[in-house]
């Protein structure tokens, strides 16, 4: 199946700062990508859908201010987490697809706030 | 998309097959039942899907009821490996949005 890659796995930052994670599909071209958010023994929270070259749809209840989305290209997509704070710790998940096709989905990055 | 019941967690015998239920009762005649898996601090993983017919691949078998209000999904020889939880999802295919929406799923725990 399709390969999707997040960078960085792990980040632990200092509140207040920003962090940027990265999600690549290696070996296809990815119209549309998706964000999810999970917290600890919970399941899977859909934060947003972005699709190439236009702005990303959030999901009620999140902050777009918060959580910027960048889906420059058709295999690159940036999820941005603002001034984080220890409630955003959260394992984040990206996904990507192909004109609505199956999605496939990152090994996830754990973010940890201090 | 319509909503999903799994049962919280199962165990299941290394060797044997594990039947997983998945109830859907308001699923729509355009709606999809997907199977994905997620092994923990992994990101989910895809199993299986189908629309009405029985579906069998490499991984698992997906038996859809004649009604389409329930499924099993069939790992035929559980290992220790296939110890995840495992999400039972319907939605319309190729829909604009495309969008998952994830249950609490069954958590599947395979013992030896």
């Amino acid at each position: 199946g399709a390969v999707v890659s997040q960078h960085p796995s792990r980040v632990i930052c200092k509140s207040g700062t920003s962090v940027k994670i990265e999600c690549r599909s290696l070996d296809f071209q990815a119209t549309t990508m998706f964000w999810y958010r999970q917290f600890p023994k919970q399941s899977l929270m859909l934060m947003a859908t972005s699709n190439e070259g236009s702005k990303a749809t959030y999901e009620q209840g999140v902050e777009k201010d918060k959580f910027l989305i960048n889906h420059a290209s058709l295999t690159l997509s940036t999820l941005t987490v603002t001034s984080a704070h220890p409630e955003d710790s959260s394992f984040y998940i990206c996904s990507a697809s192909l004109w609505g096709d199956e999605q496939f989905f990152g090994p996830g990055t754990r973010l940890t706030v201090l | 998309d319509a909503k999903t019941t799994q049962p919280p967690s199962m165990d299941c015998a290394e060797g044997r097959a594990a039947n997983l239920p998945c109830n859907h009762s308001t699923i729509s005649g355009n709606e999809y039942v997907y199977w994905y898996r997620q092994i923990h601090s992994q990101g989910p993983q895809y199993i299986i899907h189908g629309l009405k017919n029985n579906e069998t691949n490499e991984m698992a078998s997906l038996i859809i009821t004649e009604d389409r209000k329930s499924s099993t999904l069939i790992l035929p020889h559980a290992t220790l490996r296939d110890t995840a939880v495992y999400y039972c999802i319907v939605r319309v295919n190729k829909a604009a949005g495309n969008k998952l929406t994830f249950g609490g799923g069954t958590r599947v725990l395979v013992k030896p």
